[in-house]
Order: structure tokens, then sequence, then C-alpha cells
């Protein structure tokens, strides 16, 4: 079965300090993993997909096979990084995308 | 890039009544269409997968009968809900992967569903 854990459902940090929003999963095969991000009244948007290894707008995750982590990173946050993100995985074969519960991000001024 | 089309937006229907939303890929060939619920300050949670021209594939507790899904054509998916009871008042997003791996999964704008 395909799980996806985000431990932190609200994080409140300060601009330019660093972010990091925690992602675990659970896949007995070999996952697709990815970030998305939903701002204020606007639809899902793609952020990560951990197979492409880009960086979109300062963030970063690396996937972590041996700690089933997948972890979102930014080193100086911004005020317009505050937003909802959800950590997603597609198995192999069933390409269903399951999601987190999501980390609510709030960068103070 | 990708984009997917919903439709409605927002619909409001009284208890017993049946709504249809539309999902669309514009510019790219779906071959699997997803139909998300999303209650206030939750995650998505998977309702059921469709390929198309074949059965759609209903995620454990959610009601087929209830939730009719139609995929007929490469760019077209449609989530009935049927006999609709306040209780089924929530938020449908739909997503969409088209035919090569790399599109990845774009998502539609949602449907704001009211039943009273």
């Amino acid at each position: 079965a395909q799980r996806v854990t985000q431990p932190e459902k609200l994080l409140s940090v300060f601009k330019g300090a660093p972010v990091e929003l925690k992602c675990n999963y659970s896949y007995s095969g070999s996952p697709e993993l990815f970030w998305y991000v939903q701002y204020s009244r606007q639809r899902l948007q793609l952020l990560l997909r951990h197979i492409s290894r880009e960086s979109i707008k300062g963030f970063t995750a690396d996937l972590n096979k041996g700690e089933t982590s997948f972890h979102l990173k930014k080193p100086f946050a911004q005020e317009e990084d505050s937003a909802m993100y959800y950590c997603a995985l597609s198995g192999q074969g069933a390409q269903k995308l399951v999601f987190g519960q999501g980390t609510r991000l709030t960068i103070n001024p | 890039g990708a984009v997917v089309s919903q439709h409605p937006s927002r619909v409001i229907c009284k208890s017993g009544t049946s709504v249809k939303i539309e999902c669309r890929s514009l510019d790219f060939q779906a071959t699997t269409m997803f139909w998300y619920r999303q209650f206030p300050k939750q995650s998505l949670m998977l309702m059921a997968t469709s390929n198309e021209g074949s059965k759609a594939t209903y995620e454990q507790g959610v009601e087929k009968d209830k939730f009719l899904i139609n995929h007929a054509s490469l760019t077209l998916s449609t989530l009935t809900v049927t006999s609709a009871h306040p209780e089924d008042s929530s938020f449908y997003i739909c997503s969409a992967r088209g035919v090569q791996a790399n599109y990845g999964y774009t998502f539609g704008s949602g449907t704001r569903l009211t039943v009273v």
C-alpha cells in the first residue's frame, strides 16, 4: 500500500530563515515522489518531481530511500512561500497519486 | 504546458438531485484521470481512478453507485454525484496524466459542490 506522512500540519518560520517540510513515505517498490503547492484560492501546482531533480523557486528535495523520506528544503524563506504544501507518491503500475496530509507554511515578516 | 479544465467551478443543488462535473485535458491526451475529494482544511482524498474506455477503479469506502465516473474519451472524464445529500457537499478535484509519463499529473481548479 502507498502511504505518505507529513508530520507537521503547521509550520511557521521567519523571512530569510531556512525551511524544511518533512515527508516520509511507505511503499514496497520504487516510488515516484512529488511536492505540490497550493496558494490561497488557487489550484494545486507541481513544485518538484524527484526524477527531474530540478530546483523550483529555490526549493529542493532529495529522495532518501534508506530513510524513506523526501523532505522539501529552501535555504532562505520568502513571504510569498506562504502556502499549503503537499507531498505525494505514485507507485509503479498503479499510477494513482496519493497525498500526504499537507503542511501549511507561514512565513512571518 | 499541460492544462486541465474542470467545470463547473461552483454548483448548488437540491437534495435528491444529481450533479455532473466535467474534467477536460485541453492540450494533451489523458489516458488516466483521477478524482479527489477535499474536505475543508484537509488533504486530497483519492476517490477513483479512471482509464479511457474502461470502468473506473474506486478506492475503498467510495460508493461507486453514488459517484459515477465516465471516461469516454482521451480528453474527457465526468463525475456524477447521484441523489446528492448535504454530506456530499465538498470540494471535488480532478487530475489527469498524459500518455507520456513525463507529463506528470495536472490538476483541475476544482468544483465546490453544495447540496441544500
